[in-house]
């Protein structure tokens, strides 16, 4: 079973541009997470998609934005990009289940970086 | 304001001896804590997690204890090996929307453990 999948892999911007980030998730998957991981403040949730809606939203200004499209895949975007955006950004998909509880399978990153 | 907190940055241990790992957290809304481990240029990878109900759950050589009076967890890893050395995260959530499968996870900012052969 493939894995949640990120591209681009490594990214370098300039400060003011816009980025845009893909998420693939793992097959049957319908619940996409994003969060970033800097060394100062670790890994920091961005915000949750469910079915093409966001259900849940982290502490980021509103230059960070996503999406999800019908078959689970995600984006998200930075604009007005700054050198503070610099990070590797992590998603994570999961399964519905039963419980409220499951599993986050995380993707290798994309690691951006603001110049 | 942190809600979870790793307070060691870094922890060396002999390979064949217990490792353990400590969380603390603040918010008292979490029911259910995960530990993940992270390789550089990897994801994070699930590791173990426990219920607010529980006060230790058991997978192999791992060990998760929850002491919800002190708002601590721990992770003990019996015995260590090379390929345990990584960075360890501790995480905590709570039901957003209940049984729906929806949750945000607070991290703390990990353990680097390095298993000295």
């Amino acid at each position: 079973k493939a894995g949640v999948t990120q591209t681009p892999r490594y990214l370098i911007k300039t400060r003011g541009q816009q980025v845009t980030l893909s998420c693939s998730p793992i097959s049957g998957h319908r619940s996409v997470s994003w969060y970033q991981q800097t060394p100062g403040q670790g890994l920091q949730f961005l915000f949750e998609y469910f079915s093409e809606t966001q259900r849940n939203k982290g502490n980021f200004p509103g230059r960070f934005s996503g999406r999800q499209f019908s078959n689970s895949r995600s984006e998200m975007n930075v604009s007005t990009l700054e050198l503070g955006d610099s990070a590797l950004y992590l998603c994570a998909s999961s399964k519905p289940g039963t419980g409220p509880y499951n599993e986050q399978f995380f993707g290798p990153g994309t690691r951006l970086t603001v110049l | 304001d942190q809600q979870v907190k790793q307070n060691s940055p870094s922890l060396s241990v002999q390979e064949g001896r217990i490792s353990i790992l400590n969380c603390d957290y603040t918010n008292s809304m979490f029911d259910y804590f995960l530990w993940y481990k992270k390789y550089p240029a990897e994801g994070p990878t699930f590791l173990i997690s426990i219920s607010s109900i529980k006060d230790k759950n058991e997978d192999g050589r791992f060990t998760v204890f929850l002491n919800k009076s002190a708002k601590h967890l721990s992770l003990h890893i019996v015995p260590s090996q090379p390929g345990d050395s990584a960075v360890y995260f501790c995480a905590a959530t709570q039901d957003t929307y209940s049984g729906a499968g929806s949750y945000q996870l607070t991290f703390g900012k990990g353990t680097k453990l390095s298993v000295i052969p």
